[in-house]
């Protein structure tokens, strides 16, 4: 079945630090990748997604690159802030048909704290 | 564009109750999705539909908990009786053919 793998948190940082988050996955087919955000105290946000190989999603200074040959979607950032304090859900989309048609698999999620 | 709504944001009960959580999606979405969270289980999904038909509920816990959805804006997730285990966050999510999931703010419930 699909299985998503993301790194192991809590991450802390100082602001202006690079951000990586790994993340690794288990599928058939050529599912969609995601990467949600959550702020304290609020529901998940889509950050960004990526539909098909070598795809690169960005959005609000992180990018994440889909790569079929490592079966990853690792989260960067160059440089980050305070204000990306917040929980990141690495997510796998099943979109190959079947019972599981729509369903999204879930990383466990890491909390990012980022210090001034 | 309104997002998905959710009601209420916050339910406090005591244990025995019934409690009912409401769920609004974005118009136009055809996946409806419910989900829990705690800190010991992490997220987790109950139970979803695809045209206000369940599609799979092997989420739901036990049969306390029922989840229905009469009309394409408008689903329901009922806890009786509820249990001091069920206190969590609740989630609701939509999506147009099983595209991006958005979430709703949640509904955070104690049950006492």
């Amino acid at each position: 079945g699909n299985s998503v793998t993301q790194m192991e948190g809590p991450v802390t940082l100082s602001e202006e630090a690079f951000l990586t988050i790994n993340c690794t996955y288990t599928a058939t087919g050529y599912p969609s990748l995601f990467w949600y955000v959550q702020y304290p105290g609020e529901g998940l946000q889509l950050l960004l997604k990526a539909t098909k190989a070598d795809d690169k999603g960005s959005n609000k200074g992180f990018e994440a690159t889909y790569r079929k040959e490592t079966t990853s979607f690792h989260l960067e950032k160059g440089s980050v802030q305070v204000s990306d304090s917040a929980v990141y859900f690495c997510a796998l989309g099943n979109n190959a048909g079947g019972t599981s048609y729509g369903k999204l698999t879930f990383g466990q999620g890491t909390i990012l704290t980022v210090h001034p | 564009d309104a997002g998905v709504i959710q009601s209420p944001r916050h339910e406090v009960t005591e244990m025995g109750q019934e409690v009912t959580l409401r769920c609004k999606p974005i118009s136009g979405h055809d996946y409806l999705f419910w989900y829990r969270q705690t800190m010991m289980r992490g997220l987790e999904l109950l139970i979803y539909f695809n045209n206000n038909v369940p599609i799979d509920d092997s989420g739901m816990p036990e049969d306390r908990f029922s989840a229905k959805m009469p009309n394409a804006s408008f689903s329901t997730l009922k806890i009786q009786p509820s249990e001091p285990r069920d206190s969590a966050v609740y989630f609701c999510a939509s999506s147009f053919r099983g595209d991006t999931q958005y979430f709703g703010p949640g509904t955070r419930l104690t049950v006492l």
